[in-house]
């Protein structure tokens, strides 16, 4: 039962455009997302996070939207960059159990020059 | 500040063996999470720890056990190994309460020959 999901595998972007990577979640009592970079081999690096009694947070190029009834979030970087080509994991927790992170399979953003 | 830093980064092990790996969290955080990726399981969480007492646990194997210092570093141990343990295994440290960003090590890469 996979409780996080980002559907598309994979994302090319042409450099300047935006990139919006997407994220669905099927459990209610998660009330805390974020969103991680990852590099191979290396461990995942925090971007941007919200929290549920929100709907919009920003960060620089980074701006995670929430949609609770639609149990979905996305992830907008504009504008995109070479060095944005990484995986993006969304990851859900609840605030009782704060550190346990549930992630989903990663997106695969490739950014073209 | 430095960051969280794991021990080692790379080792191979022979099945049936058992592996101690050791994350430092970053100074002040007291919560110390562990978690495991692999190609075809993803991200999954295997356990947290605060205060030298395990707060959470995931759905991992006896085989897997951790522990938490006074001075919040922690291992984690895996006994009698398997092909399927090899993985990057990723520490995250954070502060207390819901809402804090958690942050990631570089790992430890384990491959189990």
């Amino acid at each position: 039962d996979q409780q996080v999901k980002q559907n598309s595998p994979s994302l090319s972007v042409q450099e300047g455009r935006i990139s919006i990577l997407n994220c669905d979640y099927t459990n209610s009592m998660f009330d805390y997302f974020l969103w991680y970079k990852k590099y191979p081999a290396e461990g995942p690096t925090f971007l941007i996070s919200i929290s549920s009694i929100k709907d919009k947070n920003e960060d620089g190029r980074f701006t995670v939207f929430l949609n609770k009834s639609a149990k979905h979030l996305s992830l907008h970087i504009v504008p995109s960059q070479p060095g944005d080509s990484a995986v993006y994991f969304c990851a859900a927790s609840t605030m009782q159990g704060a550190q346990k992170l549930v992630f989903g399979q990663g997106t695969r953003l490739t950014i073209n020059p | 500040k430095a960051g969280v830093t794991q021990t080692p980064r790379y080792l191979i092990k022979t099945r049936g063996q058992q592996v101690t790996l050791s994350c430092s969290p970053i100074s002040g955080h007291r919560s110390v999470s562990w978690y495991q990726q692999t190609p075809g399981q993803g991200l999954q969480f295997l356990f947290e720890y605060f205060s030298e007492t395990q707060r959470n646990k995931g759905n991992f194997p006896g085989r897997f056990s951790g522990r938490q210092f006074s001075n919040s570093r922690s291992e984690m141990n895996v006994s009698t190994l398997e092909l399927g343990d090899s993985a990057l295994y990723l520490c995250a440290s954070s502060g207390t309460g819901g809402g804090n960003t958690i942050y990631f090590g570089e790992g430890s890469w384990l491959t189990v020959v």
